[in-house]
């Protein structure tokens, strides 16, 4: 079956824009994480869903950035008033449910350069 | 709070040598642990996992045993191939916590 895929591949965005990037999860999976992966950081993880609640939102570096996810699928990554340190590669993954026993499975990320 | 140190890389090595990386962790009671790998130009893939002490994970000729006394998961292959040429993520997660904890990454160049 079709794997985790996340649009767009890459994005370029002037400093001071809004980004959207989407993800969407392999069918009948409950579980979402968004992960962000930069040269000076590494792979940090950002935020978790079960079902479209986010128990756990602990790693969104600030208020500028937000996410949801409707319909227990689909989820969209925001970033408002783009930085330049927020040029990095978003990594979505998706698991059977959220108890840890069931392997993640990543997308192929989005690029995002921030001009 | 946990986290995961890898030994830095990049790591070259000629095909058929034996490879190690290390890993070690910093985390309160008893975490799975996890090898991802990274290939050119795909996402992260799942190589191996162990979910608690002294048990070993495996996969494509690859093998980590989870070592709680030294806090420990190191990656071994007794011969590495041209196409093991990757970037390895170690990685641990609790079980209720969901997310995982990532290391740096080491980079490995395997020539032939």
């Amino acid at each position: 079956g079709a794997g985790v895929s996340q649009s767009p591949s890459n994005k370029v965005t002037e400093k001071g824009k809004d980004v959207e990037l989407r993800c969407d999860p392999i069918s009948g999976h409950t579980a979402l994480y968004w992960y962000r992966q930069s040269l000076g950081q590494g792979l940090e993880f950002l935020i978790y869903f079960q079902g479209n609640s986010a128990p756990d939102k602990s790693g969104l570096p600030s208020d500028r950035f937000s996410a949801e996810r409707t319909g227990g699928s689909v989820s969209t990554l925001t970033i408002q008033r783009t930085q330049q340190e927020d040029s990095a590669v978003y990594l979505c993954a998706s698991s059977f449910d959220g108890t840890g026993v069931y392997e993640q499975y990543f997308g192929p990320g989005t690029r995002l350069t921030v001009t | 709070g946990d986290s995961v140190t890898q030994m830095e890389g990049p790591v070259t090595l000629s095909e058929e040598a034996f490879l190690t990386i290390n890993c070690t962790y910093t985390a309160t009671g008893y975490p799975s642990l996890f090898w991802y790998v990274q290939y050119p130009g795909e996402g992260l893939q799942l190589l191996l996992k162990a979910t608690k002490a002294d048990d070993k994970g495996s996969n494509k000729g690859f093998e980590a045993t989870y070592r709680k006394e030294t806090t420990s998961f190191h990656l071994e292959k007794g011969s590495v191939q041209v196409s093991d040429s990757a970037v390895y993520f170690c990685a641990l997660s609790h079980q209720g916590a969901q997310k995982l904890v990532f290391g740096q990454g080491t980079r490995l160049t395997i020539n032939p």
